[in-house]
C-alpha cells in the first residue's frame, strides 16, 4: 500500500537558518504530493502540492520538488522564522483515494 | 470566500455514548474526508464522501459511520464511545475527489471520552 515517510523530529533551528524536511514514499500509482502546516490547536493548513514529476510546488517561502527516480518530495525554506514553528505533514494522494499522512515533523525556531 | 466549519468544537463524552459531528464544507466543493488524529497512530482516514456517496473509507469498526447531504453538508457519527476514541476529528473539503484536488481542512473537533 502507499506509504509516506518523514524525518524524525523536532527540527530545532535558529531564525534565518536553511530548513529541510525529508520526504520520501511509496505508491503503486502516480500520486499527487502535498505539504501540510499544522499550528498549534488548529487544523491543518495547505502549504504546496505537486502532482506530477518535476514539479516544484511553493508557498511562503517554502519549495519542495516532486521527484520521481528519488520518489521524494523534501521541503526546503532558505530563511526560517520563528513564525514558521510548528508541525509539517507530507502527504500523497494516488488515484481517487484518501490522503495518506506522513508522521509529521516538528519544526521549532528560535530567535 | 469561507473556510470548512466544524461544530463543535470541543466535546466531553462518556464511554458508551455515541455523538454527531458535523461539517459544512466550502462553498461549491463535493468532496468530504474525515479523519482522525492521534498522539500515537497520527493521521488516519476514516471516509470519503462524494456527491451524498461514499467513496472511500478507512480500516475503522463499524461504530464510526458517516453520511453527506445534498448540500454537500457532512455528519460523522461514532456509537458506543470507547476511551481509544479520544482524539482530534478533522473534515476536509475538496472540489473534486481526484488525487490532484486540494483538500482543505477544518479546524476540527477535539472529542474526549471519559
Amino acid at each position: 500500500g502507499d506509504s509516506v515517510t518523514q524525518m524524525e523530529g523536532p527540527v530545532t533551528l535558529s531564525e534565518e537558518a536553511f530548513l529541510t524536511i525529508n520526504c520520501t514514499y511509496t505508491a503503486t500509482g502516480y500520486p499527487s504530493l502535498f505539504w501540510y502546516v499544522q499550528y498549534p490547536g488548529e487544523g491543518l493548513q495547505l502549504l504546496l502540492k505537486a502532482t506530477k514529476a518535476d514539479d516544484k510546488g511553493s508557498n511562503k517561502g517554502f519549495e519542495a520538488t516532486y521527484r520521481k527516480e528519488t520518489t521524494s518530495f523534501h521541503l526546503e525554506k532558505g530563511s526560517v522564522q520563528v513564525s514558521d514553528s510548528a508541525v509539517y505533514f507530507c502527504a500523497l494522494r494516488d488515484g481517487g483515494r484518501a490522503l495518506t499522512f506522513g508522521s509529521g515533523t516538528r519544526l521549532q525556531v528560535q530567535p | 470566500k469561507a473556510g470548512v466549519t466544524q461544530t463543535p468544537r470541543y466535546l466531553i463524552k462518556t464511554r458508551g455514548q455515541q455523538v454527531t459531528l458535523s461539517c459544512s464544507p466550502i462553498s461549491g466543493h463535493r468532496s468530504v474526508s474525515w479523519y482522525q488524529q492521534t498522539p500515537g497512530q497520527g493521521l488516519q482516514f476514516l471516509f470519503e464522501y462524494f456527491s451524498e456517496t461514499q467513496r472511500n473509507k478507512g480500516n475503522f469498526p463499524g461504530r464510526f459511520s458517516g453520511r453527506q447531504f445534498s448540500n454537500s453538508r457532512s455528519e460523522m457519527n461514532v456509537s458506543t464511545l470507547e476511551l481509544g476514541d479520544s482524539a482530534l476529528y478533522l473534515c476536509a473539503s475538496s472540489r473534486e475527489d481526484r488525487a490532484g484536488s486540494e483538500q482543505y481542512f477544518g479546524p476540527g473537533t477535539r472529542l474526549t471520552v471519559t
